[in-house]
């Protein structure tokens, strides 16, 4: 299995552009979520996803970031526009039946940086 | 809530030296418990986990028990390598469905020869 899938590896981007990461989970696992990993706030879930449905959104910042999951292998996550406090690293996480007794799969995640 | 507190880093070690990390936790059920490694550069990977209490979860050399009583899942290697170098996670799910993993901050370890 080749794991999760994230794309691009790397952003560089310019402020108040649009920015869209990719993550494709591995097959089979119903469970996708969206981390962000920063040194000041560490690992924070912004939004997953059950069944391609999505269960609690509670932590995207704001209305600038939006997640879409349109079928079991692909999600993205948008940033719309983009603001230099959004750099961070981006992860994408995958597992089966919620992650409670098998925990989850990270992809390699996406360093963003807005100018 | 849930939460997870971790030691704060970094650990300095030298290479073949005892490694304990400290990891409590606060839950209101009966959590499963986990630890993640990441190395620079990279996602996070499950290093190991356990599931109820008493159990003991092992990978790599790496150890941790669940201990209801204390409320821990400390992580213990007994002789740590240069490759070792990593932040460690540790993280609780609890109950089952759409139960989320709660992460600690991280703890770097740093290992010199």
């Amino acid at each position: 299995d080749a794991g999760v899938i994230q794309s691009p590896r790397h952003e560089v981007t310019e402020m108040g552009q649009e920015v869209t990461l990719r993550c494709k989970p591995i097959s089979g696992h119903n469970s996708l979520f969206w981390y962000r990993q920063t040194m000041m706030r560490g690992l924070e879930l912004l939004i997953y996803f059950n069944n391609n449905v999505p269960i609690d959104d509670s932590g995207m910042p704001e209305d600038r970031f939006s997640a879409k999951m349109p079928n079991a292998s692909f999600s993205t996550l948008k940033i719309q526009p983009s603001e230099p406090r959004d750099s961070a690293v981006y992860f994408c996480a995958s597992s089966l039946s919620g992650g409670s007794v098998y925990g989850y799969t990270f992809g390699s995640g996406t360093r963003l940086t807005v100018v | 809530g849930n939460s997870v507190t971790q030691m704060e880093g970094p650990v300095t070690l030298s290479e073949e030296a005892f490694l304990t990390i400290n990891c409590t936790y606060t839950a209101t059920g009966y959590p499963s418990l986990f630890w993640y490694v990441q190395y620079p550069g990279e996602g996070l990977q499950l290093l190991l986990k356990a599931t109820k209490a008493d159990d003991k979860g092992s990978n790599k050399g790496f150890e941790a028990t669940y201990r209801k009583e204390t409320t821990s899942f400390h992580l213990e290697k007994g002789s740590v390598q240069v490759s070792d170098s990593a932040v460690y996670f540790c993280a609780l799910s609890e109950g089952s469905g759409y139960s989320t993993l709660t992460f600690g901050k991280g703890t770097m370890l740093l290992v010199s020869p």
